[in-house]
C-alpha cells in the first residue's frame, strides 16, 4: 500500500530544477505532499485530490495523473531553504481514513 | 495556539517495560493520528482517530494501544515494549478527513528500547 517515490534521494545546485515523483499501485483519492528538515517535524505542503483541486503552497508546485495514480512534485529555482526529506502521503479510496506515506526522498540544495 | 504537542520527547525503557506517550491539540480538530519513522522506512501509521472516543488501527498496530477519551488528546500505549519498537513517534492531527485537509504534526519522541 505505500507509494514509491523516485529518486530516493538528488543532489541540486541553487537555482536548479527538481522533480520528485510518487506512484501507488492502489487507486488513490488524494495525494499530499511534505516536507520535513533533520531533527523535525514533517511540515505540509500541498494536497492534490482526485478532480484536480489543490491546496497548498505558493512556490511549490505538483501534477497528480489520476489514471496513471502518480503525482509529481516541482521544486524551481531552489534554494537552500529547501533542503530536507520530502514524503508524498496518499490516502487510497475505499480504505477508509488509512494513510500511507512514501520511503522520501532526500533533497540536497549546494550553494 | 501551541498547536501539536508530544510528551516526552526522549524515552529510554527496558524490553518488557510499559509506556504512554501523550499527544495534545489546541487547534479543535477531529481527527488525530499515531505515526512511527524509522530509517528508510518514511512514516507508517500505527492508530487513528476519526473522533473523541473513537480509535481505528493502521497499518502497523501491534503492540501498540490507543484511548481518546477526550478531543484533544491522543495517548499511544506500549504494554511490552520490545527492541523492533525502538522509533522516533510522531503525532498528528488534523480539522477533517487526512485524505482532504492537512495534518499538522508534533515535534516527536524518540524512544528508544534496550
Amino acid at each position: 500500500q505505500q507509494p514509491v517515490q523516485s529518486p530516493q534521494a538528488v543532489i541540486l545546485r541553487e537555482g536548479e530544477d527538481a522533480v520528485i515523483n510518487c506512484s501507488s499501485s492502489k487507486a488513490l483519492y488524494s495525494v499530499h505532499w511534505y516536507r520535513q528538515k533533520h531533527g523535525e517535524a514533517p511540515v505540509f505542503l500541498m494536497i492534490l485530490l482526485k478532480g484536480g483541486e489543490q491546496k497548498g503552497h505558493d512556490k511549490i508546485s505538483a501534477s497528480f495523473n489520476e489514471k496513471k495514480q502518480q503525482s509529481s512534485l516541482y521544486l524551481t529555482a531552489s534554494q537552500l531553504s529547501y533542503s530536507g526529506t520530502y514524503f508524498c502521503g496518499t490516502e487510497l479510496w475505499n480504505t477508509g481514513n488509512q494513510f500511507y506515506f512514501g520511503t522520501g526522498t532526500s533533497l540536497t540544495v549546494i550553494p | 495556539n501551541a498547536g501539536v504537542t508530544q510528551t516526552p520527547k526522549f524515552r529510554v525503557l527496558k524490553t518488557g517495560q510499559s509506556m504512554t506517550l501523550l499527544c495534545a491539540q489546541d487547534m479543535n480538530h477531529e481527527y488525530m493520528y499515531w505515526y512511527r519513522q524509522d530509517p528508510g522506512m518514511g512514516l507508517r501509521l500505527i492508530h487513528y482517530s476519526v473522533g473523541e472516543g473513537t480509535t481505528a488501527k493502521g497499518e502497523v498496530p501491534d503492540g501498540y494501544n490507543v484511548s481518546r477519551l477526550k478531543k484533544q488528546n491522543f495517548l499511544l500505549g506500549l504494554e511490552s515494549a520490545a527492541p523492533s519498537q525502538t522509533s522516533v513517534y510522531f503525532c498528528a492531527s488534523s480539522p477533517g478527513t487526512g485524505g482532504i485537509d492537512e495534518q499538522f504534526f508534533g515535534p516527536g519522541t524518540r524512544l528508544t528500547v534496550l
